[in-house]
């Protein structure tokens, strides 16, 4: 059972926009940083989000994060078939003093 | 070109020990606080444990605590793992991360390697 909750798979079409959502508590999103990784079949992970809503260098406007309260979102917009990927959100519990991880959320780009 | 390389993995009966590496190239670790995150076959990330950019912090999940140790060497850019009592359950593909702050909390995981598979079974 992870801290933090994401839907277990989301799918969408080429072309459209798609969210996954992020669920936690106040000791962990809701009063520390979000992060977004994807990883793609066979791959290591690859931080797509960090401190809520910034892109690293090379990842594309399509990806955008959001936090509100204690859940975070992350966006992708322009949907490619590339994109179908698993993709995780993780931060900092003060709780537990430890990173934590969603349980992953698969995306299928129909 | 900036790598991470896991090293030390390997098939290892329960109650036995394995030290896990990670040496980087094309980009310096010193600065950063270091990270090994697991994976079991077919689950998500689990994170085990943490270093900062001296190693004045280090932090455990429960599952390895008292059983594992991080270090890290500065000076030779490179991230270790001392696996102790090693359990069925620590079976997973290990994989080692910089984050983005000589802290860790919650920064981002900006780099990963691409992992090496510990196997725990008699």
């Amino acid at each position: 059972q992870s801290v933090l909750t994401q839907p277990p798979s989301v799918s969408a079409a080429p072309g459209q926009k798609v969210t996954i959502s992020c669920s936690g508590s106040s000791s962990n999103i809701g009063n520390n940083y979000v992060s977004w990784y994807q990883q793609l079949p066979g791959t290591a992970p690859k931080l797509l989000i960090y401190e809520n809503n910034m892109r690293p260098s090379g990842i594309p406007d399509r990806f955008s994060g959001s936090k509100s309260g204690t859940s975070a979102t992350l966006g992708i917009t322009g949907l490619q078939t590339g994109d179908e990927a698993d993709y995780y959100c993780g931060t900092w519990d003060s709780s537990l003093s430890a990173v934590v991880f969603g349980g992953g959320t698969k995306l299928t780009v129909l | 070109e900036v790598q991470l390389v896991e090293s030390g993995g390997g098939l290892v009966q329960p109650g036995r020990s394995l030290r896990l590496s990670c040496a980087a190239s094309g980009l310096t670790l010193d600065d950063f606080a270091l990270h090994w995150v697991r994976q079991a076959p077919g689950k998500g990330l689990e994170w085990v444990s943490s270093i900062s950019w001296n190693s004045g912090s280090v932090g455990y999940a429960d599952s390895v605590q008292g059983r594992f140790t991080i270090s890290r060497d500065n000076a030779k850019n490179s991230l270790y793992l001392q696996m102790n009592s090693l359990r069925a359950e620590d079976t997973a593909l290990y994989y080692c991360a910089k984050d983005r702050s000589p802290h860790y909390g919650g920064h981002g995981l900006v780099y990963w390697g691409q992992g090496t598979l510990v196997t725990v079974s008699s």
